[in-house]
């Protein structure tokens, strides 16, 4: 069956970098993009970016696209999400999902980034 | 950008309630949209693509329609395991906009 397993929690100080990792198994990897999707606690889904894993094509979110790098692995199914100059405000759970063009439809079960001083 | 706007934002049903949420694109987007559902401290979990196709294992009680600016997911008759929060996001053009959510809740 179709799994992202996403690496654990983080917590980071404001102004340095994350990176979450995202390893797909069940299916094949190049056959489906990665989208990226966050969500503040309370608050609701907030669409990142996304990567072509065939070609490596990216489109991130404007506000983020400054600080924002997808990438994947191909040799080991992983998608990766780096985000630059932590603030506050980026306190969420990040979530990976596999991208079929028309919807995304399985998901990572997320990543806690948690930005504090 | 395209603005999805889900209607109500909240509302409170019964066990066997039919249940109809509405999502209102600020331009046409043809039928790219998807529903999904999210439960607390859970992933959001994928209902529906192409405004009205079923993904794979979900209960044949969830629905969806409409074209262009205005779509509905409807719930035939409501159980315990779907209350949760309801999401749309189109998939006509970058960036992926989600609307903002409608909670069902116990009536």
């Amino acid at each position: 069956q179709v799994q992202l397993v996403q690496s654990g929690a983080e917590v980071k100080k404001p102004g340095a970098s994350v990176k979450v990792s995202c390893k797909a198994s069940g299916y094949s990897f190049s056959n489906y993009g990665i989208t990226w999707v966050r969500q503040a606690p309370g608050q609701g889904l907030e669409w990142m970016g996304w990567i072509s894993t065939s070609y490596g094509h990216t489109n991130y979110a404007q506000n983020l696209q400054d600080r924002l790098t997808l990438t994947t692995d191909t040799s080991t199914s992983t998608a990766y999400m780096e985000l630059r100059s932590l603030r506050s405000d980026d306190t969420a759970v990040y979530y990976c999902a596999r991208d079929r063009a028309t919807s995304v439809d399985s998901w990572g079960r997320g990543t806690l980034v948690t930005v504090s001083s | 950008d395209i603005q999805m706007t889900q209607s109500p934002s909240s509302l409170s049903a019964s066990v066997g309630d039919r249940v109809t949420i509405t999502c209102r694109a600020s331009q046409g987007i043809r039928n790219w949209l998807a529903w999904y559902q999210q439960k607390p401290e859970k992933a959001p979990k994928s209902l529906i693509y192409a405004a009205s196709s079923l993904q794979s294992g979900v209960p044949s009680r969830f629905s969806g329609s409409g074209s262009g600016t205005n779509f509905t997911l409807t719930i035939s008759s409501l159980q315990p395991e779907d209350f949760a929060t309801y999401y749309c996001q189109q998939y006509n053009s970058y960036p992926r906009t989600f609307g903002g959510g409608t909670k069902v809740e116990i009536k």
